[in-house]
């Protein structure tokens, strides 16, 4: 089934530890994107992608660090994990930046950091 | 800058009952307006969008009509199910050209539905 697929859902790190998070769509979607999800903050940009090899930094980048290789695929690289880093992480991607198509969300990775 | 917003939660309802969350925007322009739903452990789905003045989306029985006169986009559902329980997001996509082009989300409201 087409969409966005995100690997793991779970995961549990030691502080200091690094880790890449997984993304990839089927959709031929030029732009992809990278947020956290915290209880009562809602939504915040990490990182994201307009295109293959074109990255820009999203509301709170400290601390990840991402590439664009290829169109299918945008990981996403703690560098060294730090308890503030315990969220839940989507992936999102779009045809055009979602100016009017919207988003794709993936299912979500669950990260402790502890 | 643009921004969305929605009304807090949680919002407990019986079911049956009539829902409106409300959603106003600031933003430059005519941008494009969505609601997201987010189900327990599940990443957001779109629920409906609207692109242009006046235009109403609609889906599984929730409506939300893009208001530019009040800068809203309140979501309505007549009657609504135990199922409906889940995170609502609103959202704004800016027009094209617009210097912040990303869609930005709203905080997002709790809907508790009660059988």
């Amino acid at each position: 089934n087409a969409g966005v697929t995100q690997t793991p859902k779970f995961q549990v790190l030691k502080t200091g530890q690094s880790m890449t998070l997984q993304c990839a769509q089927d959709m031929n979607h030029e732009y992809m994107s990278w947020y956290r999800q915290d209880p009562g903050m809602g939504l915040r940009l990490i990182h994201y992608s307009v295109g293959a090899g074109i990255t820009d930094q999203g509301e709170v980048p400290n601390g990840y660090n991402v590439s664009r290789s290829t169109t299918e695929d945008f990981p996403l690289r703690l560098l060294s994990a730090a308890p503030s880093q315990t969220s839940v992480y989507f992936c999102a991607s779009s045809y055009n930046q979602g100016f009017s198509y919207g988003y794709t969300f993936g299912s979500g990775t669950r990260l402790t950091v502890v | 800058g643009n921004s969305v917003t929605q009304m807090e939660g949680p919002v407990t309802l019986s079911e049956e009952a009539f829902l409106t969350i409300n959603c106003t925007y600031t933003a430059t322009g005519y941008p494009s307006l969505f609601w997201y739903v987010q189900y327990p452990g599940e990443g957001l789905q779109l629920l409906l969008k609207a692109t242009k003045a006046d235009d109403k989306g609609s889906n599984k029985g929730f409506e939300a009509t893009y208001r530019k006169e009040t800068t809203s986009f309140h979501l309505e559902k007549g009657s609504v199910q135990v199922s409906d329980s889940a995170v609502y997001f609103c959202a704004l996509s800016p027009p094209r050209g617009n210097r912040d082009d990303k869609i930005i989300f709203g905080k997002g409201t709790r809907l508790h539905i009660l059988p």
